[in-house]
């Protein structure tokens, strides 16, 4: 069975402490790995595509990696809007599902 | 570009009572649809999706139901709440390419 876990489940950084969220998949043939960021209250929000082992993507403060057993999303130097929960999710079965992982709530402090 | 609509985004109401979710999406056409449900300081779950008109797959028992009687529309459903439907409803669409894109999402309280 295909599964995504992440952790840790929650983080809380000072601003400007840089840190790393970890997500691990368990999958048949990896079709893709995506990063979502979801806001209290929100739906989630795209942030990354990763289809394949050593491949990088950056926006802003995040840099997503992808090896062939999983994933992570370095925060550089965050600030307090980058507070957030983070989900990551894999492509799963036949007809186009994601299985996503729980999250990783990340509080950033003054 | 695509954009997908949910509504309403706050619904309170009392065990017993009918419900009915919207979701529409603009600018595509065959999208997969996705029903999820989010608990409090929890994952998605996965509730219903659908890969085209009147196709509906369930993806766990429950008091809920799903149906799609247009290509970019997608309705969730219920004869009768029970507190345990309350929760945050997310709909999505995808392409083929599988990458998902959610609606802004409905808080349910059941009451």
């Amino acid at each position: 069975e295909d599964q995504v876990t992440q952790s840790p489940e929650a983080l809380r950084l000072q601003e400007g402490e840089s840190s790393s969220l970890n997500c691990s998949y368990t999958v048949s043939g990896l079709r893709g790995l995506f990063w979502y960021r979801q806001d209290p209250g929100k739906g989630p929000e795209f942030l990354f595509t990763l289809y394949s082992a050593g491949e990088e993507k950056e926006k802003e403060r995040l840099k997503a990696t992808l090896t062939k057993k999983e994933s992570f999303l370095h925060i550089t130097a965050p600030k307090p809007e980058d507070s957030a929960t983070y989900l990551c999710a894999v492509p799963t079965g036949t007809a186009s599902k994601l299985t996503f992982g729980t999250g990783t709530r990340l509080q950033v402090t003054l | 570009s695509q954009t997908i609509h949910q509504w309403p985004a706050t619904l309170v109401q009392p065990v017993g009572s009918p419900l009915s979710l919207e979701c529409t999406v603009e600018g595509t056409s065959n999208p997969n649809l996705y029903w999820y449900r989010q608990a409090a300081g929890r994952g998605l779950q996965l509730l219903f999706y659908s890969v085209g008109i009147g196709q509906i797959s369930s993806e766990v028992p429950q008091n809920l139901s799903a149906s799609r009687p247009q290509d970019r529309q997608f309705i969730l459903s219920s004869k009768k709440l029970l507190l345990s439907d309350s929760g945050f409803y997310l709909c999505a669409w995808s392409s083929t390419l599988g990458l998902e894109y959610f609606g802004a999402g409905t808080r349910l309280s059941v009451l």
